[in-house]
């Protein structure tokens, strides 16, 4: 099992939509969590990161973290076709070498 | 330069040839990483130089891969005797020098080997 799981899709949406990506993680040393959003032909762009359980929102993006069950999400409300792109979790391990380790990708497609 | 560039973009080569790619990290940043990303896999981590060292190497996957940083700057990543397994997308990434300061991407290189 990988310690970041994340279903690669693609996941289909009409704009507007609310999407929902996921991650599940099994290291519990994990503490800090990120989403990175990488368009076709591109480097990964870091979008948001979060500390702690709970919501953090930023602007039409919000993360949550539930570390009681090992599960990351980001929430894109208002979805547009500049939404599409593949999107990665990422997990550094705190107090070893913080090099993140990273999901597979889940691959958006906004449609108009 | 804005951001972090990487040459060549595309990289076609016939297997047991030898390959070197090259990343010029953002101006300032000390912290260097190589990722390598396959087809449907996440990104793999290879190695990270602080300044011209490496303390951690432990994602190179063979002897076949080297890595070398000059001037705390250009960064060459190094494949030997390439494989077919080799071919992916690898990417390199800078920051200013913290593990936990935030990594900017350049876009790749995409490595195939026939």
């Amino acid at each position: 099992q990988k310690e970041v799981e994340q279903d690669p899709g693609p996941l289909s949406v009409p704009e507007g939509a609310i999407v929902s990506l996921n991650c599940t993680y099994s290291n519990s040393a994990f503490q800090y969590f990120m989403w990175y959003r990488q368009y076709s032909r591109k480097g990964p762009e870091l979008l948001m990161y979060t500390y702690s359980s709970g919501n953090k929102e930023d602007g039409r993006f919000t993360a949550q973290v539930d570390k009681s069950s090992k599960y990351i999400s980001l929430f894109i409300r208002d979805s547009q076709p500049s939404d599409s792109a593949t999107y990665l979790c990422a997990m550094p391990q705190a107090g070893g070498s913080y090099i993140p380790t990273f999901g597979r990708g889940t691959s958006l497609i906004v449609h108009p | 330069g804005a951001g972090v560039s990487q040459s060549p973009s595309n990289k076609v080569t016939e297997k047991g040839k030898d390959v070197e790619l090259r990343c010029d990290p953002i101006s300032g940043h000390t912290a260097l990483y190589w990722y390598r990303q396959s087809l449907g896999q996440g990104l793999e981590f290879l190695i990270y130089f602080q300044g011209n060292s490496a303390p951690d190497k432990s994602g190179l996957p063979s002897d076949r891969f080297s890595a070398e940083r000059t001037g705390g700057s250009v960064s060459t990543l190094t494949i030997q005797r390439t494989q077919q397994e080799d071919s992916a997308v690898y990417l390199c990434a800078s920051s200013l020098g913290s593990l936990t300061d935030t990594q900017y991407f350049g876009p790749g290189t995409r490595l195939t080997v026939l």
